[in-house]
């Protein structure tokens, strides 16, 4: 059975940078059949896709329009985990942080959820 | 502004068969065999019913059920009991590998 334990800051001041990481238990970060997500739910916008790194051979990382210019996502392989960093923060980023295991085209599994609040 | 549109409550009473449909565009929904729906009782994480418009994990239960027609996608929820009460999300695969979701609905058993 896949888990998903996330931790990381519940408070980020605006302009610096939002810090996760998701630890993996029951799968690899290197499976090269699985892509590991995070995703977020804010009142304003909804769930959000963020963002993804996969193994298939080398790392491939895809990330949404919307944050782009901002976040990074990377694989611990030596820890089992994956990170999410996403800079230059606002209030506009204030929102539950998901991490999620993909198969192919959808999410399996979950981590429990972040609440990270921006604010000074 | 959610990408996917859900009706926010749908509400039914023990046993009976409920409906949630979701609506995109030609661009994700309409174009994808990978809508994925989404269930999640509060404060837990959200936990996968459907993927690929129709197919079910092993683990969830055959209450549940979904199908596809043009841009709306839908999830039936039969033999409705408490225990279904909760959010749910719908989710699609969109161009230039991304993904959309709805705003989620909230299922009342009465």
């Amino acid at each position: 059975q896949v888990q998903l334990q996330q931790s990381g800051p519940g408070l980020v001041k605006p302009s610096q940078t939002l810090s996760l990481t998701c630890a993996i238990s029951g799968d690899s970060v290197s499976n090269n059949n699985a892509a590991w997500n995070w995703i977020r739910q804010s009142p304003s916008r909804g769930l959000e896709w963020l963002g993804r790194t996969y193994s298939r051979s080398k790392w491939y990382n895809n990330y949404a329009v919307s944050v782009k210019s901002r976040i990074t996502i990377n694989p611990d392989t030596s820890k089992n985990q994956f990170s999410l960093q996403l800079n230059s923060v606002t209030p506009e980023d204030t929102a539950v942080y998901y991490c999620a295991r993909g198969s192919a085209y959808d999410f399996n599994y979950w981590g429990q959820g972040t609440l990270v609040t921006v604010s000074s | 502004q959610s990408a996917l549109t859900q009706p926010a409550s749908v509400s039914g009473s023990p046993g009976q068969s409920i409906t949630i449909s979701c609506t995109g565009t030609s661009s994700d929904v309409g174009n994808y065999n990978l809508v994925s729906w989404y269930q999640r009782h509060p404060g837990k994480a959200p936990k996968l019913l459907i993927y690929e418009d129709s197919r079910r994990p092993s683990v969830v239960s055959n209450r549940f059920s979904a199908s596809k027609s043009g841009n709306t996608a839908s999830l039936t929820i039969s033999g409705l009991q408490a225990e279904d009460e909760a959010d749910y999300y719908c989710c699609s695969y969109a161009l230039s590998t991304t993904w959309v979701f709805g705003g989620g609905t909230k299922v009342t058993v009465l």
